[in-house]
């Protein structure tokens, strides 16, 4: 157990319909990375959020959206599903922000959440 | 744009053998190397190679980063049917946190 939770564990829904994934971090991580495995396109970073603010963004679609609030929890808001949104979100956290020294800066993943767009 | 690349992409093995897998990366800014095991669930940490650590060992896994070549091989000896899974590879960059993976080796073991 990694110490990240992330609900829900499975979401099945419906082609043009909203959903929103949380993630809780480890206890004193600041910040939170979203991730999506798909099986054609492997591990992909989506978004960062560190300490409330995004920090990093990566081939995130217009159709999706994150937030960290300030309890450090955080939502990945994913729109307009299409099939292709089919995959599974991972949720990682770590201590800070990277170019720290500090070789414990280690992302740590969630369980995941998969979702299915009929 | 970063690059992460893995050898060979699956890999069937009897228990008790060694297997040596492969990464070799591209990128701007590199700042460490991990090496992350997935099963069923989420990704799993091994190892994290910085320029500063250059091998790591754990019990049966051991890795090592080659600066030069741009590369690292993880070695898992006496394999166990526990030891299936897959085996991602991933750089972190300087300028920001991300990750890239590689497409990861699909390793078997079979009893």
């Amino acid at each position: 157990d990694s110490g990240v939770t992330q609900t829900p564990k499975h979401l099945i829904t419906a082609t043009g319909q909203r959903v929103t994934l949380r993630c809780s971090p480890r206890s004193g991580d600041l910040s939170v990375y979203w991730y999506q495995q798909s099986l054609d396109q492997g591990l992909q970073f989506l978004i960062q959020y560190y300490n409330g603010e995004e920090r990093a963004k990566g081939n995130i679609l217009e159709r999706f959206s994150a937030q960290q609030f300030p309890d450090l929890h955080s939502e990945l808001n994913l729109s307009s599903l299409e099939l292709g949104d089919s995959a599974l979100y991972f949720c990682a956290s770590s201590p800070g922000l990277a170019g720290r020294v500090l070789s414990t800066d280690t992302q740590y993943f969630g369980p995941g959440t998969r979702l299915t767009v009929l | 744009e970063d690059k992460v690349v893995q050898s060979p992409l699956s890999l069937v093995v009897h228990e008790g053998d060694t297997v040596t897998l492969n990464c070799s990366y591209e990128v701007t800014n590199f700042r460490s190397l991990l090496w992350y095991k997935q099963e069923k669930k989420a990704p799993t940490f091994l190892f994290m190679l910085t320029s500063s650590g250059i091998e790591k060992k754990s019990g049966r896994l051991s890795s090592i980063l080659d600066k030069k070549e741009l590369s690292s091989i993880l070695n898992i000896t006496a394999t166990q049917t526990g030891d299936s899974a897959i085996y991602l590879c991933a750089v972190e960059e300087t300028s920001g946190s991300r990750l890239t993976f590689g497409e990861g080796t699909q390793l078997t073991v079979n009893p």
